[in-house]
């Protein structure tokens, strides 16, 4: 069964700070990674897809990377901002879609 | 139109209650989901439909009963629920249900608890 786990689970970092959240997942036979973010008490909104022949996107201040291989990816979030606060989540689809288990961010100002 | 759209927001009810939450989606997607979320955790799937018709149960009891009318809504009716089933209720569409170029869209959810 494909399991997801999301380092660290919450995180906290001074505003303007670059930072980086973690996924991994145990089966690397994926068709695609989505990055979403979650407010609390939201809905979810997707950031970024990568498709598995895919190695990165990139979304104005965000840039995520694949390494199917070793089952790993990364969201990498530039000059971060309090309006970044919130939980970020990765999911994985192979007939279905497998979540993570969350990265929940602060940023202070 | 980008949106799905869940009703209600809030919902409290009784354990004797029946109740329906309802989703709509206008971007012409032929799969909808229901997840549930309880707080701090990641979306549980419970229900998938593709071109109306369900395709995927997640063993998740007959208190709660989906209903798909037409492409673009979704039901979830819920019946003689227990506390436990208090959390969040995601919608969420995708343009198919098993391809590999697939994006989730979600709706805001709905909240509810059970008294």
């Amino acid at each position: 069964k494909q399991e997801v786990t999301q380092i660290p689970a919450a995180l906290s970092v001074p505003e303007g700070e670059n930072l980086v959240l973690n996924c991994s997942f145990t089966d690397s036979a994926i068709y695609n990674l989505q990055w979403f973010r979650q407010d609390p008490g939201k809905g979810l909104t997707s950031l970024l897809l990568i498709q598995s022949s895919q190695r990165e996107q990139t979304s104005g201040r965000l840039n995520a990377s694949l390494d199917k291989s070793s089952g790993r990816s990364t969201l990498y979030i530039a000059a971060s901002q309090p309006g970044d606060s919130a939980t970020y989540l990765c999911a994985v689809f192979h007939a279905k879609f497998y979540f993570g288990t969350g990265t929940s961010l602060t940023v202070i100002p | 139109d980008t949106e799905v759209t869940q009703t209600p927001k809030h919902l409290v009810m009784g354990m004797t209650n029946k109740k329906s939450l309802k989703c709509e989606q206008h971007m012409g997607h032929r799969a909808m989901y229901w997840y549930k979320q309880k707080a701090k955790k990641p979306p549980e799937l419970m229900f998938v439909y593709s071109y109306e018709k369900l395709s995927i149960n997640e063993s998740v009891p007959s208190r709660f009963s989906p209903e798909c009318p037409n492409s673009s809504l979704l039901n979830l009716h819920l019946h003689a629920l227990q506390p436990e089933d208090s959390a969040l209720y995601l919608c969420a569409s995708s343009r198919e249900a098993d391809r590999m170029y697939e994006k989730l869209f979600f709706g805001s959810g709905t909240q509810l608890s059970v008294l």
